[in-house]
């Protein structure tokens, strides 16, 4: 069954601005991986952040982690419409090359040049 | 980043036909492989969990003698539908771990078709 739960479940920006996305789970996890998916294309991983990290920054990426809340978001800062895609958030139990990635429903990013 | 590959991109057959899915990974070796499942708009269903050299682990709900699956080698796991149905018509995404900390690897899918 599905774990995270993002919202918005769709979300149009233009291009410059801030996109914030939020994810909810319910079980306790190892750690906490953003992916974005491209129409009708695989997944690329953007960032993974551990349960014992509260923020970590890649680029233009931000993620913060509440375990408390059991929450995390995504702000990708900057937008540009070549960010335009869905992103998934995805938990993860136990750690290991062998671990289940359990993904959210996902939010369509609509970034309008 | 490590590369996983699955062949075919695409493909369509007829009903009733089986179907053989894929899924390389090219500079890694991968004792585990995911296969997901994704309907349109739709987040990724996990499938199966494809052990190398042993038989697959299920998810609930995923028939495993529909869809078969062979993880023969540390670098290939095939999934095929069997008699396959419009229903089964789907995106399907295999992954592959590349390390202890749970990051994986995606192919880039395969659309199946069943007409």
């Amino acid at each position: 069954s599905q774990q995270g739960e993002e919202d918005p479940q769709a979300l149009s920006i233009q291009e410059g601005e801030n996109a914030t996305m939020n994810c909810s789970y319910k079980t306790s996890i190892n750690n906490l991986q953003w992916y974005r998916q491209n129409s009708g294309r695989g997944l690329v991983h953007l960032i993974l952040i551990r349960s014992n990290e509260r923020e970590k920054h890649s680029g233009r990426l931000r993620v913060t982690l509440d375990t408390s809340k059991k929450s995390s978001s995504l702000l990708i800062t900057a937008s540009r419409a070549a960010d335009t895609a869905s992103y998934f958030c995805a938990t993860v139990y136990a750690p290991g090359a062998n671990s289940k990635l359990t993904f959210g429903k996902g939010i369509t990013l609509s970034v309008r040049p | 980043g490590a590369v996983v590959s699955q062949h075919p991109s695409r493909v369509i057959c007829k009903s009733g036909t089986s179907v053989k899915i894929e899924c390389r990974s090219l500079d890694f070796q991968a004792t585990t492989m995911f296969w997901y499942r994704q309907f349109p708009k739709q987040s990724l269903m996990l499938m199966a969990t494809s052990n190398e050299g042993s038989k697959a682990t299920y998810e609930q709900g995923v028939e495993k003698d529909k869809f078969l699956i062979n993880h023969a080698s540390l670098t290939l796991s095939t999934l095929t539908v069997t008699s396959a149905h419009p229903e089964d018509s789907s995106f399907y995404i295999c992954s592959a771990g590349g390390g202890n900390t749970g990051e994986l690897f995606f192919g880039e899918g395969s659309r199946l078709t069943v007409l």
